[in-house]
Order: structure tokens, then sequence, then C-alpha cells
């Protein structure tokens, strides 16, 4: 079975920019998972997405936003690109949230200009 | 508030000899907790994790961990290191109160020198 998958793999932009990143999840998984991860430090947890709905939000600010489709892929928008928005951009799936375990993607690698 | 901590940012161990990687946490209600570990340039893949039962959780790559509740750690262990073992590596905690963030520490560099 294929794993988490993430487009794209690296991505440039400038200051002010919008960007998305899309994740999908393993087949049969409906809940992702989104998180930055700065380098030298662990993840951050971003959002939480179960069954299309927002079910968990870590401590960023609203121009971070993101949503969940009905085959369970999922997009991050960040709006108005700052330079410390450069990072690792993971993606995470789950059968359901809770105790179950998340299985990460290769990440997609976003530097801010 | 949940959060994890990992003491160390670097552990160095000679092949062959025992490691242990530790990891302290703080939640509300009763932990999940989690190992992963991190290559270069990869994401991170899944080692183990703790939700209930026995206290010693044995892995992948034989890696095993120690669930203790009233110290509220959850050291990672490996009797016999490998040079292979190199990389970093995360505690991650959730509790379950119903919420659904996951909390991981900041990570720890593991050198294993033949």
């Amino acid at each position: 079975d294929a794993g988490v998958t993430q487009s794209p793999t690296h991505l440039i932009k400038t200051r002010g920019q919008h960007v998305t990143l899309r994740c999908s999840p393993i087949s049969g998984h409906k809940s992702v998972s989104w998180y930055q991860q700065v380098l030298g430090q662990g993840p951050q947890f971003i959002f939480q997405y179960y069954e299309k709905e927002e079910r968990g939000r870590g401590n960023f600010p609203d121009r971070f936003s993101a949503r969940q489709f009905p085959n369970y892929s999922s997009e991050l928008n960040v709006n108005a690109l700052l330079l410390g928005d450069s990072a690792l951009y993971l993606c995470a799936s789950s059968l359901i949230g809770g105790a179950e375990t998340q299985y990460f993607g290769p990440g997609t690698r976003l530097l801010v200009l | 508030a949940q959060s994890v901590a990992q003491p160390e940012d670097q552990v160095n161990v000679a092949e062959g000899n025992p490691l242990t990687v530790k990891c302290t946490y703080s939640v509300s209600g009763n932990p999940y907790l989690f190992w992963y570990v991190q290559y270069p340039n990869r994401g991170l893949q899944f080692l183990l994790k703790y939700i209930t039962g026995d206290n010693l959780v044995k892995g992948s790559y034989g890696f095993e961990a120690e669930f203790n509740k009233s110290q509220t750690s959850f050291h990672l262990k490996k009797p016999s290191a490998l040079v292979s073992d190199s990389a970093l590596y995360f505690c991650a905690v959730r509790d379950d109160t119903g919420g659904f963030k996951t909390i991981f520490g900041a990570g720890t560099r593991l050198f294993v020198k033949a």
C-alpha cells in the first residue's frame, strides 16, 4: 500500500505570497494532521481533521488554514507568508484519532525569501 | 497543558552498547505516548507506542520503551546499538481527554560510533 504522499516536495516563495500544500492519506485513513517542523526543532501541531471537520488546532495565526476533502485528502493554506514560515511541513494520517498511530509523509520543504 | 521534555540534545554511544533516550511528559488525563525516528531529509517513522497495559513496550528495529507513571517518563531503549541507529528521535504525547493535539519533544540526536 502507498504511504502518505505530499506535494510539492520543495517550494520557494517570497514574503507576502500565498501557498497551498497537499496531502493524500493512507488508503482507509480518515484523519489527517498537519505539523510545522522548523530546523532543529520538533514538529509543532497545526491542525487535525477527521471526517472533513477540524478537530484540533495548534497555536498558529489565522494565516494558516486547512480543509479536508470527501476523499480524505487535505490542503494546508498559508497566506501572507513570512520569513519565519520557512520550515518542513509534515502531514500525518491515522485511521481515526486519539490513540491511533499517525503515519507521516515525507514533508514539503518551504523556503520563504 | 500537555508537554514533553527530552532533556538530552544528543546521546553518544558505542556500537554494541545499550542506549537510552530519555523522555518525560505532562498531560491532564491518561497519556498516549509515542516514539518516532527521523532520518535526514525524511519524514518521521513510527517506532512504538504506549496506550495501556504492560509498561514495557516493544517496537520496530529492536527498540523498546518503558512507561513509568510515577516518574511520568517514557524512555526509549535498545540493548545493543547499531551505527545505523544514528538519527533524530522524537517523543510525543497525546492525552485521553478527547483532544486531538499531539505534542512532540524537541528531539534527541543519537550518534552511534563504530
